[in-house]
């Protein structure tokens, strides 16, 4: 079956840091790819996406490129601020992410930024 | 747009008791809604997906008895946890699609299930 591979957390960075975040995947055919934010007390909202490979995400300063070649989908931030705090979710759609299919979501990684 | 209201955010209950939670998609008509759960430092975990007009799909190992869903209209999806227990104390979520294809989910803000 599918299933996503994303770093354990808490993951502590001061400000103005580079942010990496690793994310793996396996799934058959062609999934589409995800990143979500999840902020205290909200639920979760999508930051970018990817639908086929080499495909980069961008949003809000983060971006994604989708690695066919090594089935990953690492997020990046070249300088993360305080309120980037937020738990950040790998997740796979099995097709185009046309809504057929629930997604399959790694475990989450909590971000924390220090002033 | 494409915002989906869930509700309750919270709530308490005894052992044995039922709970409904509901999703309700504001400005579009979801024709599908996913019902995930998530345990405390676990992923979320696909549960049922319903859709409008006709009965649930339930993921392998969920209880389709315990955990009724109803989508009886394009705004409207309800998940009924049945006689709960405290094992069923999770974070629920309902998602939908977005519309466009490829364009992603809109989530709910996610219930807080605690069965005392």
């Amino acid at each position: 079956g599918n299933s996503v591979t994303q770093m354990e957390g808490p993951v502590t960075l001061s400000e103005e840091a580079f942010l990496t975040i690793n994310c793996t995947y396996t799934a058959t055919g062609y999934p589409s790819l995800f990143w979500y934010v999840q902020y205290p007390g909200e639920g979760l909202q999508l930051l970018l996406k990817a639908t086929k490979a080499d495909d980069k995400g961008s949003n809000k300063g983060f971006e994604a490129t989708y690695r066919k070649e090594t089935t990953s989908f690492h997020l990046e931030k070249g300088s993360v601020q305080v309120s980037d705090s937020a738990v950040y979710f790998c997740a796979l759609s099995p097709n185009s992410g046309g809504g057929a299919d629930g997604l399959t979501f790694g475990k989450g990684t909590h971000l924390i930024i220090q002033p | 747009g494409a915002v989906v209201s869930q509700h309750p955010s919270w709530v308490i209950c005894k052992s044995g008791t039922s709970v409904k939670i509901e999703c309700r998609s504001l400005d579009f008509q979801a024709t599908t809604m996913f019902w995930y759960r998530q345990f405390p430092k676990q992923s979320l975990m696909l549960m049922a997906t319903s859709n409008e007009g006709s009965k649930a799909t339930y993921e392998q190992g969920v209880e389709k008895d315990k955990f009724l869903i109803n989508h009886a209209s394009l705004t409207l999806s309800t998940l009924t946890v049945t006689s709960a227990h405290p094992e069923d104390s999770s974070f629920y979520i309902c998602s939908a699609p977005r519309g466009q294809k490829g364009y992603g989910y809109t989530f709910g803000s996610g219930t807080r299930l605690t069965v005392v």
